[in-house]
């Protein structure tokens, strides 16, 4: 069965500080992976998704991540984090059209 | 425009009630979709709604949760018989839809349930 494993439930980094969250997957076929973030008090919305081509990914307010299909990876980064990030990061792969499968998600602190 | 709203935020009920919980999508979404997220979990997929049908039901946990769709936009999740366990956040997203290609879902609020 497909799922997918966030193996880090808690981060606490201090501001301009880097930032690497860890996502794993399973899945044997054509995989379309995302990252959606929750802030606090505000709804879940998408940071990026990959279909295909370049394995790394831009998305908004900085971050990125990187496809590594031999590793079954979609790691999210970035470079220099600010008090504004704090917010819960989740790793999804696509299933179907309409279903995804999440991760159980990363509560990210930064500390002023 | 406006986006995915949810009602109630918050409910709070006694074991063995029934609860109502709604959404609207946003206008001209035609994939409405509900997820359960317990706490320290990811979001469960529930049901999908394309239109008014629900081509996949798979995901309700038992027969005691039930959705519908009326014309094409405000759904409806009921949970017959609360239990304990039912206690969770429920999400709901709606995205452009179709089949055929992966639309980005957009997500509400959420309901915050819990069951004493």
């Amino acid at each position: 069965a497909q799922s997918v494993s966030q193996h880090n439930h808690h981060v606490i980094l201090s501001e301009a500080a880097s930032l690497e969250l860890g996502c794993n997957y399973s899945y044997g076929g054509t995989v379309n992976l995302f990252w959606y973030v929750q802030y606090p008090g505000q709804h879940l919305q998408l940071l990026l998704k990959y279909f295909s081509g370049d394995p790394l990914v831009k998305g908004i307010k900085g971050f990125e991540a990187e496809f590594i299909k031999s590793k079954f990876s979609f790691n999210l980064r970035k470079p220099s984090v600010q008090w504004s990030d704090t917010a819960e990061y989740f790793c999804a792969v696509k299933r179907s059209n309409y279903q995804l499968i999440w991760g159980a998600g990363t509560k990210l602190i930064i500390k002023p | 425009g406006a986006g995915v709203s949810q009602s109630p935020s918050n409910k709070v009920t006694e074991k063995g009630k029934d609860v109502e919980l709604r959404c609207d999508p946003i206008s001209g979404h035609t994939a409405l979709y509900w997820y359960r997220q317990s706490l320290g979990q990811g979001l469960e997929f529930l049901i999908y709604f394309q239109g008014n049908s629900a081509p996949d039901k798979s995901g309700l946990p038992s027969d005691r949760f039930s959705a519908e769709r009326t014309g094409g936009s405000v759904s409806t999740l009921t949970i017959q018989r609360t239990q304990q366990e039912d206690s969770a956040v429920y999400l709901c997203a709606s995205s452009p839809g179709g089949a055929g290609t992966y639309n980005e879902q957009f997500f509400g609020p959420g309901t915050r349930l819990t069951v004493l």
